[in-house]
């Protein structure tokens, strides 16, 4: 079946980018997601790829798919101690309804 | 404000009641969802309703029945709860087409005693 994976935990100082890396299994996916879950709060959509892009910008959010090795980034310019949250990639597949979450990447920001 | 709005925000109960969480969505969107997320985080899908038909229905006990008496709406209905039933439920709606992203509510935190 479908998979998605990330790394559980990253660290990084405030100021310094970060990166957050998922992988994914299904080659039909038609959109990639990234969501960030703050603390007794629900996912909040952050940005989207279509999956025939290799690079989406918005902001301090830099997204690159690497659809040969299925591999999906999101790059945080600039971290802030308000971007300290758990980030979610996401996966779907045009007319499925189904959306594949990752495990989650919990980041915490260093004052 | 536009939003996707899940009550209540906590629920604490015991063993071998039976419960319902409510859902509501203001986006104009025509399908919903209910998620369940773990205490690892790890977030599984339960149910989808489109246009108020079920299109998913993952691998979930019976004790659990969603209802969506229409687009706006849907309810989580639990039988029977169980200590593994407490976690957090996420309700969610989207917009058929592309990009077809998922909008979330809050949650509601179960806890099962």
């Amino acid at each position: 079946g479908e998979d998605v994976e990330q790394s559980l935990f990253l660290s990084v100082r405030e100021g310094d980018s970060s990166v957050i890396n998922c992988t994914y299994t299904d080659s039909s996916s038609t959109y990639l997601y990234w969501y960030k879950q703050e603390p007794g709060a629900g996912l909040q959509l952050l940005t989207y790829i279509f999956s025939n892009m290799d690079m989406k910008q918005d902001q301090r959010l830099t997204v690159l798919l690497n659809k040969k090795d299925k591999h999906l980034s999101l790059r945080i310019a600039d971290t802030q101690t308000g971007d300290s949250a758990i980030y979610f990639c996401a996966e779907s597949t045009s007319g499925t309804y189904k959306y594949i979450f990752g495990t989650g990447t919990r980041l915490k920001v260093l004052a | 404000d536009t939003a996707v709005s899940q009550t209540p925000k906590y629920l604490v109960t015991q063993m071998g009641n039976d419960k319902s969480i409510k859902c509501e969505q203001n986006l104009g969107h025509d399908t919903m969802y209910w998620y369940k997320q773990d205490s690892k985080k790890f977030l599984k899908i339960m149910f989808s309703y489109n246009n108020k038909e079920l299109i998913i229905n993952e691998t979930v006990p019976n004790r659990f029945s969603p209802k969506s008496p229409d687009k706006a709406h849907l309810n989580l209905h639990i039988n029977s709860l169980e200590l593994g039933d407490s976690a957090v439920y996420f309700c969610a709606s989207s917009q058929s087409g592309l990009p077809g992203a998922l909008h979330f509510g809050n949650g509601t935190r179960l806890t099962v005693t």
